[in-house]
C-alpha cells in the first residue's frame, strides 16, 4: 500500500525558514517523480514544487521560485521541501504526492502538513 | 499559463440523479486531464487521469470524456458518499487545478 506521511509543519513567522518532510513507503520510491501540491485555508490547490527521479530537476510556479527548494534522499525514501522568506500568502496545507504518468499528474496522496506563517 | 475555469461552483443533486461537471482549459491540453474528489479534512483521491482513464479501485459511476479544452466528470448515480468538492487538473504543461466544484446532496 502506497504511504505518504508528511511532517515539519507548524506556526512560523514571517521572513523566517521551515523544511517539510515526507516519508514514503509501499513502493519504489526512486522510480517516481515527487511533487508538492499546497492548499490555503478554504482554497483550491496549487502546485508547488516537482523533483525528477534522481533528484538532478527541479521545477517550480513563479509564486514559489527563488524562495522554495524540493530534494530528495532515494536511500531514505523521503522528499523534503525547505521553504525560505515565507510570506503570510504560504499559509495553507502542504502535501506530497507521487507523480504518475507523462506528462505527470499526482496519483497519491499524502494526508497533509499545516503551515501557518504569522506574527 | 494554463487557466483551468470549472462549473458550476455549487451543484446540490438527489440519490441517484445522473451528474455532470464540467472543466475547461484556456488553451488545448490535448487529453491530458485529471479528476480529483476531495471530502472535507481528508486529501485529494485521484478519479480519473488522461481524460477518461479510471484509476484503479475507483467505482465505475465515475467516468470522464473529453479533449482539448473542454472536459467533463460524469457520476453515473450519484450516491451519499459522492459528497465532495471535485477539482480538475491540467497535467499538459506542469500543472494546473481548477477551483472546484462542491457537491452536496438536495
Amino acid at each position: 500500500e502506497v504511504q505518504l506521511v508528511e511532517s515539519g509543519g507548524g506556526l512560523v513567522q514571517p521572513g523566517r525558514s521551515l523544511k517539510l518532510s515526507c516519508a514514503a513507503s509501499g513502493f519504489t520510491f526512486s522510480n517516481y517523480y515527487m511533487a508538492w501540491v499546497r492548499q490555503a485555508p478554504k482554497k483550491g490547490l496549487e502546485w508547488v514544487a516537482t523533483i525528477s527521479t534522481s533528484g538532478s530537476r527541479t521545477y517550480y510556479p513563479d509564486s514559489v521560485k527563488g524562495r522554495f527548494t524540493i530534494s530528495r534522499d532515494n536511500a531514505k525514501s523521503s522528499l523534503y521541501l525547505q521553504m525560505n522568506s515565507l510570506k503570510s500568502e504560504d499559509t495553507a496545507t502542504y502535501y506530497c504526492a507521487r507523480h504518475a504518468g507523462s506528462p505527470g499528474y499526482n496519483d497519491y496522496w499524502g494526508q497533509g502538513v499545516m503551515v501557518t506563517v504569522s506574527s | 499559463d494554463i487557466q483551468m475555469t470549472q462549473s458550476p461552483s455549487f451543484l446540490s443533486a438527489s440519490v441517484g440523479d445522473r451528474v455532470t461537471l464540467s472543466c475547461k482549459a484556456s488553451q488545448n491540453i490535448n487529453k491530458y486531464l485529471a479528476w480529483y474528489q476531495q471530502k472535507l479534512g481528508e486529501a485529494p483521491k485521484l478519479l480519473i487521469y488522461n481524460a477518461n482513464s479510471l484509476q484503479t479501485g475507483i467505482p465505475s459511476r465515475f467516468s470522464g470524456s473529453g479533449s482539448g479544452t473542454d472536459f467533463t466528470l460524469t457520476i453515473s448515480s450519484l450516491q451519499p458518499e459522492d459528497v465532495a468538492t471535485y477539482f480538475c487538473l491540467q497535467h499538459n504543461s506542469w500543472n494546473t487545478f481548477g477551483a472546484g466544484t462542491k457537491l452536496e446532496l438536495k
